[in-house]
């Protein structure tokens, strides 16, 4: 198994852009995960999606930020428009509850910069 | 409320020091524990979990319930160390994982 994996690794866009991050999760995982990395707050939850249903947005931090998950295969978190101040590391992360441990499996994440 | 809390943002030791980062939780349950680490600009992977009672690259971590902590050690810290640190509290049956702002590790010649 290839692991998560996330696209696009890298994107430089200008403020007021559209954003799309893609996921494409470990079969078999029924949890997925998106999470924010800064320097300033750590790791954040944005949101997580149980059997392709999203369970908790209450990371999200505002209306600009959506995320869907079609298919236990594809999930997309999307930022419109986009600000500086969200430019971050997004990772996407899988697991399966009850098993491996309840292990969370992370993607290498996409780094965002907006300017 | 469920949180996860290292205090130190920086640990700074030289080669060959016992090292220890610290964690602590508040969970009303019965808490399960990780430590995740995130080597320069990779991902995060999983180092251990106290349920397994494991030593991964000499690393170990016991989960002491009285003081609310499931601190990190290492007798003799490795330059290979060097890395962020995250601990993690899973949050009751839902398979989300709480975590800790993270100590980024620097293991110095």
């Amino acid at each position: 198994d290839a692991g998560v994996i996330q696209s696009p690794r890298h994107e430089v866009t200008e403020m007021g852009q559209e954003v799309t991050l893609r996921c494409k999760p470990i079969s078999g995982h029924d949890y997925l995960f998106w999470y924010r990395q800064t320097m300033m707050r750590g790791l954040e939850l944005l949101i997580y999606f149980n059997n392709n249903v999203p369970i908790d947005d209450s990371g999200m931090p505002e209306d600009r930020f959506s995320a869907k998950m079609p298919n236990a295969s594809f999930s997309t978190l999307k930022i419109q428009p986009s600000e500086p101040r969200d430019s971050a590391v997004y990772f996407c992360a899988g697991g399966q509850l009850y098993s491996s441990g309840n292990t969370i499996y992370f993607g290498e994440g996409s780094w965002l910069t907006v300017v | 409320a469920q949180r996860v809390t290292q205090p130190e943002k920086l640990l700074s030791v030289f080669k060959g020091a016992p090292v220890e980062l610290k964690c602590n939780y508040s969970y009303s349950g019965s808490p399960e524990l990780f430590w995740y680490v995130q080597y320069s600009r990779q991902r995060l992977q999983l180092l251990l979990r106290h349920i397994s009672r494991e030593s991964i690259k000499g690393f170990t971590a016991d989960l002491n319930k009285g003081e609310t902590s499931f601190h990190l050690k290492k007798p003799f810290a490795q330059e290979e160390d060097s890395a962020m640190y995250y601990c993690a509290l899973k949050s009751g049956n839902t398979g989300k994982l709480i975590f800790g702002q993270g100590t980024t590790l620097q293991v110095k010649p």
